[in-house]
Order: C-alpha cells, then sequence, then structure tokens
C-alpha cells in the first residue's frame, strides 16, 4: 500500500534558525497537504499542494511540491517559540483512492 | 457551526472493558477516519469509512471495531482485544477524492487511560 515516510522524526533549533522537514512517498499523489499540531492539541490543516513543482508560501513558511509529486518540503525560515509542534504531510494517491495517508510528523522543538 | 466532535475528552477504562468512542460531524463529509497517536509519535490509521454502511481497515485496526450507520457519526469500539489502548484517538472527516481533494478536518481527540 501507500506509503508516506518523512524525515526527520525530531528537530532542535534555537530561536532564529531555520527548519526543513521532508515528505516523501512511495507511489505518485494527487496532492500533499501539511498540518501542524500544537503539543496537546489536534492536527490543524495548513495548506495543499496539487500541481508538480509547486511552491506556495505562508509568511516564513515555503512549501515545495516536487516534480514527480513524490515529495515534498516545509521550511520555516528564522523559527519562533510559537512555531513549536509536530508537522505532518498527508498525501492521497497511488491505490489508495480518496484515502489519506499521513507520514509519521516531525516534532520541533524551538529553544528561546 | 460547522465542525467534528469528539466526546468524552478523557476516558478512563478498566483492564477487560470495552469502550466506545463518539465522533460526529456536521460538514456533510462522506470520508471519516480514525488515528492513534501515542506520545511523540504520528497518526497511525486505525479504520477509515468513504461512505455510509462501508469502512476499511487501516494499519492497526486489531483489537478495535467500527459502524458507520449515519453519515454524520462514526464511533470507535475498543474491545477488550486491544492490549495497549491507552492513547489519543483522533477522528478526522473529509470530502471523497473525485468531488475535489480532501483535507481533513480533525476533533479535538479522546484522551483514553486503562487503569
Amino acid at each position: 500500500g501507500q506509503q508516506v515516510m518523512q524525515i526527520p522524526q525530531y528537530q532542535h533549533v534555537q530561536e532564529g534558525e531555520d527548519f526543513t522537514t521532508y515528505c516523501n512517498s512511495s507511489t505518485t499523489l494527487s496532492n500533499i497537504q501539511w498540518y501542524k499540531q500544537r503539543p496537546g492539541g489536534h492536527p490543524v490543516f495548513l495548506i495543499q499542494l496539487v500541481k508538480s513543482g509547486e511552491v506556495k508560501k505562508q509568511k516564513r513558511l515555503t512549501f515545495q511540491f516536487g516534480e514527480a509529486k513524490k515529495n515534498s518540503s516545509l521550511h520555516i525560515t528564522a523559527t519562533q517559540t510559537t512555531d513549536v509542534g509536530t508537522y505532518f504531510c498527508a498525501g492521497v494517491g497511488g491505490t489508495s483512492y480518496g484515502k489519506l495517508t499521513f507520514g509519521q510528523g516531525t516534532i520541533l522543538t524551538v529553544h528561546p | 457551526d460547522g465542525g467534528i466532535t469528539q466526546s468524552p475528552k478523557y476516558l478512563f477504562r478498566k483492564e477487560g472493558q470495552n469502550v466506545t468512542l463518539s465522533c460526529e460531524q456536521n460538514l456533510n463529509h462522506d470520508a471519516m477516519y480514525w488515528y492513534r497517536q501515542d506520545p511523540g509519535q504520528g497518526l497511525r490509521l486505525i479504520y477509515y469509512s468513504q461512505i455510509v454502511n462501508d469502512f476499511q481497515k487501516g494499519d492497526i485496526a486489531e483489537g478495535y471495531s467500527v459502524s458507520r450507520e449515519k453519515k454524520e457519526s462514526f464511533p470507535l469500539t475498543v474491545t477488550s482485544a486491544q492490549k495497549n489502548p491507552t492513547a489519543f484517538y483522533l477522528c478526522a472527516s473529509s470530502i471523497v477524492q473525485g468531488f475535489g481533494h480532501p483535507t481533513a478536518f480533525f476533533g479535538q481527540g479522546t484522551r483514553l487511560t486503562v487503569v
């Protein structure tokens, strides 16, 4: 079945440093989505990428979808303590019609 | 307000007992999902359903059961066969692919503790 792998599992940064998490799928995706879960909370939708090679920005966050639509990345510039949480990617595609498959998530810790 | 509601927020269960977690949505979504999250870990899919009266096993379905008798409701039963049920359980809903690109809306979660 479809698998979505996400690395790294953990990332500790000093406030002001950049952060990147990577997502790789075993199959071609129709779209990739990113979610953020604050400590003690539930995942909240951030953004969706649909087109091959697509790049979207939300303030300090930059999201990319690979040309082959099998990988994606989330980059945060100059992290802040409010960025703390777990970032998940999720994709739909391959033989898993309609089923969102989540990556394992990257837990980001920001030290002030 | 449209949304997805899980209840209860905290649940304690004695070993050997079955317990049912509630999940209700008024977003008119066809697809619903149940995930399990252990501390510091990612989301593992238990069951999902794309239409009423139909559901499929996810990656860790053993020891769990679900029903989908109504579009709005997707309750999860944690049975006594689940050996390590203490976890954070998240329910989500989305549209079905084919009617757009599905994005997941999550409930607030239920923290289940076996005592």
